[in-house]
């Protein structure tokens, strides 16, 4: 079992639609979840990150993490177009290592 | 403006050469990152430093080699030794008593 798993894809959604993006990790101790957007050919950049169960939302994204059955979500709100990139799932786990998902791909169809 | 900077952005390299990345910020950041990305895999960990003249293997350090000398600056250097070199590289930085590690743009090297 990977330590973070993630679908790759490519999930498609037409403009104006919810994307939900869905991340499951194996470590219990894991203590802070990070959602990172990557443009082809580019670097990571940093979307949102989430310590305690419930959500949290700023702006069009909202992070759900739910520990007792260890998965992470991002949904995407009016998708446009321009959200169209792999997003990585990163969890930090007990012993302080950072382990990246291999990264979902979404597609924004106008 | 603060950031994080690599340098070159794209590296050609002859098989049998040593090649060094740069990576510097001036984010005033204690912690460094190396990673490595392959064409639809996740960022692996390659070497990592949390304080000046000190750093630690990650999960493929075999093939490469850092140095911490400075707190902006963390080079890499990808020796002869590493089988398979071609990839993404990206250095990243966090900072003291902090989680989220920020990226610089990242060097594309190729193995010719």
């Amino acid at each position: 079992q990977k330590e973070v798993e993630q679908n790759s894809g490519p999930l498609s959604v037409p403009e104006g639609a919810i994307a939900s993006l869905n991340c499951t990790y194996s470590d219990r101790g894991s203590q802070s979840f990070f959602w990172y957007r990557q443009y082809s050919g580019k670097s990571p950049e940093l979307i949102m990150f989430i310590y305690s169960n419930g959500d949290k939302e700023d702006g069009r994204f909202t992070a759900q993490l739910n520990k007792a059955s260890q998965y992470v979500s991002l949904l995407i709100r009016d998708s446009q177009p321009s959200d169209s990139a792999t997003y990585l799932c990163a969890v930090k786990g007990g012993y302080q290592k950072v382990t990246f998902g291999t990264g979902t791909k979404l597609q924004v169809i106008p | 403006d603060g950031g994080i900077t690599q340098s070159p952005k794209y590296l050609f390299r002859k098989e049998g050469q040593n090649v060094t990345l740069s990576c510097e910020q001036n984010l005033n950041h204690d912690a460094m990152y190396w990673y490595r990305q392959d064409p639809g895999q996740g960022l692996r960990l390659i070497y990592y430093s949390q304080i000046v003249n000190d750093f630690q293997k990650g999960d493929i350090a075999e093939g490469y080699s850092v140095s911490r000398e400075k707190k902006e600056s963390f080079p890499l250097t990808v020796t002869s030794a590493q089988k398979n070199p071609t990839a993404f590289y990206l250095c990243a930085s966090t900072g003291q008593g902090a989680d989220t590690q920020y990226f610089g743009p990242g060097t594309r090297l190729t193995v010719l």
